[in-house]
């Protein structure tokens, strides 16, 4: 089964515009990350923020976690046609060991319009 | 700095035949996922290598799918025989322990 799942599924802005995506998880997590994927290619890594953090930047990016309410959003400034992409949250659980697993959600297809 | 490089790209077998998907992983990662991907879908582990031995292969169809790690470095990913709900992109990812994964281009099979 899948540990985050994003919201919403879809979103459609024009650019210039701000996106907001979220992602809402079960389990106590170590940490919470955000990739990208265009299509047909692999996924890239956007950032990472641990559960003692509460807010991250990185360039037009601010991630922020509620660990309370096991939920993260990924927020996109200034959007740009190039941000066209499926966004997805993982998570990386609290047990330790060898068994870091990540487990990734389902999504979410942004597409930014000229 | 190479990524992760992944091979062949894209693959169309009948099933019931045999597919194998290579991995070379960034030099120094001891940590080597094989995800599958569905249309549509999030990324879906089927087995984690921890140098070369399996940490989680929890959701590797067994009766079907192999994977081996040779000496901590590269790894091969095969199904045999294929069925047609094994369409789907296989990506690769690769890490040091606790880190953000680093995803190969990844490997697109039809089984038809």
């Amino acid at each position: 089964s899948q540990q985050g799942e994003e919201d919403p599924q879809a979103l459609s802005i024009q650019e210039g515009e701000n996106a907001t995506m979220n992602c809402s998880y079960k389990t106590s997590i170590n940490n919470l990350q955000w990739y990208r994927q265009n299509s047909g290619r692999g996924l890239v890594h956007l950032i990472l923020i641990r559960s003692n953090e509460r807010e991250k930047h990185s360039g037009r990016l601010r991630v922020t976690l509620d660990t309370s309410k096991k939920s993260s959003s990924l927020l996109i400034t200034a959007s740009r046609a190039a941000d066209t992409a499926s966004y997805f949250c993982a998570t990386g659980p609290n047990s330790g060991g060898s068994n870091y697993k990540l487990t990734f959600g389902k999504g979410t297809l942004l597409t930014v319009n000229p | 700095e190479a990524g992760v490089a992944q091979s062949p790209r894209y693959k169309i077998i009948e099933k019931r035949q045999s597919v194998a998907f290579w991995c070379n992983p960034i030099s120094g990662h001891a940590t080597l996922y094989w995800y599958q991907q569905i249309l549509g879908q999030g990324p879906k582990l089927l087995i984690q290598f921890q140098n070369n031995g399996v940490v989680d292969d929890s959701q590797l169809p067994k009766d079907r799918f192999s994977a081996e790690r040779l000496k901590g470095v590269d790894s091969t990913l095969k199904i045999q025989p294929a069925k047609l709900e094994d369409s789907a992109v296989y990506l690769c990812a690769s890490s040091t322990y606790g880190g953000e994964l680093f995803f190969g281009e990844g490997s697109r099979l039809t089984v038809l």
